[in-house]
């Protein structure tokens, strides 16, 4: 059981638009810390794709983007491309656990 | 460019040792917080342990605290993970990060990982 909650799938088709939820509580992005986005793509190491909530490090196209409410986050991501097929794992710090947590990763289908 | 490349991953049984290594090159190693983040088959991703810059602070998940020791030689740009006392569970994919600059936890750049397989 994670500690930030992810849906476990999300799909859509080409050019369409996604948004895939991470839920916290108050010891984590409720407490403000900043939620960060991971891309893996499949049988690779994870990429850094959104940072500090609202942040694309260079290089990542901006049809990607990353926002924050009260104790939940989310990834949209518009224009699917097939290339976008991955899994997407969410990332803070928890207070109370005085560590970095990660939600379950969710799994991209490009229909 | 960055470079990460992990070693010392392997087969090894339910309370043995492993001690993994991740040789950096790139960047300044002495100025960065790195981290060691496992993945089990095809499961999520867990974040392990973290070590400031410099080595004076530490961090560890709950589940190993006690049995992985974090520690880095800037001299030689490598960061370890001792991992003792290791249990099926521990069996993942461990990787080896490097934070973006002024940060512990946000993970900028990634090596390809060393898998660790716990078992008799």
């Amino acid at each position: 059981q994670s500690v930030l909650t992810q849906p476990p799938s999300v799909s859509g088709a080409p050019g369409q638009r996604v948004t895939i939820s991470c839920t916290g509580s108050g010891s984590n992005i409720g407490a403000g810390y900043d939620v960060n986005w991971y891309q893996q793509l499949p049988g690779t190491a994870p990429k850094l794709l959104i940072y500090g909530n609202i942040n694309r490090p260079s290089g990542v196209p901006d049809r990607f983007s990353g926002s924050e409410s009260g104790t939940s986050a989310s990834l949209a991501i518009t224009g699917l491309q097939a290339e976008d097929e991955a899994d997407y794992h969410c990332q803070s710090y928890d207070r109370s656990l005085s560590g970095s947590v990660f939600g379950g990763g969710t799994k991209l289908t490009v229909l | 460019e960055v470079q990460l490349l992990e070693s010392g991953g392997g087969l090894v049984q339910p309370g043995g040792s492993l001690r993994l290594s991740c040789v950096a090159s790139g960047f300044t190693f002495s100025s960065y917080a790195m981290s060691w983040v496992r993945q089990a088959p095809e499961k999520g991703l867990e974040w392990v342990s973290a070590i400031s810059g410099s080595g004076g602070s530490t961090y560890y998940t709950d589940s190993v605290k006690g049995r992985f020791t974090i520690s880095r030689d800037n001299s030689k740009n490598t960061l370890y993970l001792q991992m003792n006392s290791l249990r099926a569970d521990d069996t993942a994919f461990y990787y080896c990060a490097k934070a973006r600059p002024t940060t512990t936890f946000c993970l900028q750049d990634w090596g390809q990982g060393t898998l660790v397989t716990v078992s008799s």
